[in-house]
């Protein structure tokens, strides 16, 4: 089957504009993750959903920032007020369930670009 | 706060060279360590976790409490081993991973 997806695969804004990041997760994994890696940085973690629910947003760096996952599958990452500061790759990751032993399989990512 | 640490951005060794990739980790609870690599133009994946304690594609990693280490390591480097490396600490508390800065491994022939 289908790995991760996101879309788009690239994003350029200009700054004080409002971005929507998509990512799909594989068929019938509960956990997903959304990180944010910057030039010559690991992944850092955003937020984690188990189902609908965020279960841990404390990776979020302000308010400009919210996640969805109404469903319980397709989850949007929505960016506020764009900033130079937020341009990076975005990376989705999903697991069957939460937990170490799930291992977490990472989307191609999203690179926004804020000029 | 749990912390990841990777000292070398690149590390540059020959064809058939051994491999050592450091990685030092900071965590108040039971770490669970992994390694992800991105072969270039792919997408991150699991090399291997250090529960497993196994060897994949000639890599092994031990985890060392007392040092705080999870350096990963190859006796003999191939081309095809060219690439990102990050070393990773799941935190059970927020269910996350906590990724280090990475070293790209490049292999010369």
């Amino acid at each position: 089957g289908a790995g991760v997806s996101q879309t788009p695969s690239n994003k350029v804004t200009e700054k004080g504009k409002y971005v929507e990041l998509r990512c799909d997760p594989i068929s019938g994994h509960t956990a997903l993750y959304w990180y944010r890696q910057s030039l010559g940085q690991g992944p850092e973690f955003l937020i984690y959903f188990q189902g609908t629910g965020a279960a841990d947003d404390s990776g979020l760096p302000n308010d400009r920032f919210f996640a969805v996952r109404p469903e319980g599958s397709v989850s949007t990452l929505k960016i506020q007020r764009t900033e130079r500061g937020d341009s990076a790759v975005y990376l989705c990751a999903s697991s069957l369930r939460q937990g170490w032993i799930n291992e977490q399989f990472f989307g191609p990512g999203t690179r926004l670009t804020v000029l | 706060a749990q912390r990841v640490t990777q000292p070398e951005k690149l590390l540059s060794v020959f064809k058939g060279a051994p491999v050592e990739l450091k990685c030092n980790y900071s965590y108040s609870g039971s770490p669970e360590l992994f390694w992800y690599v991105q072969y270039s133009r792919q997408r991150l994946q699991l090399l291997l976790r250090h529960i497993s304690r196994e060897s994949i594609k000639g890599f092994t990693a031990d985890l060392n409490k007392g040092e705080t280490s999870f350096h990963l390591k190859k006796p003999f480097a191939q081309e095809e081993d060219s690439a990102m490396y990050y070393c990773a600490l799941f935190t059970g508390g927020g269910n996350k991973l906590t990724f280090g800065t990475g070293t790209q491994l490049k292999v010369e022939l």
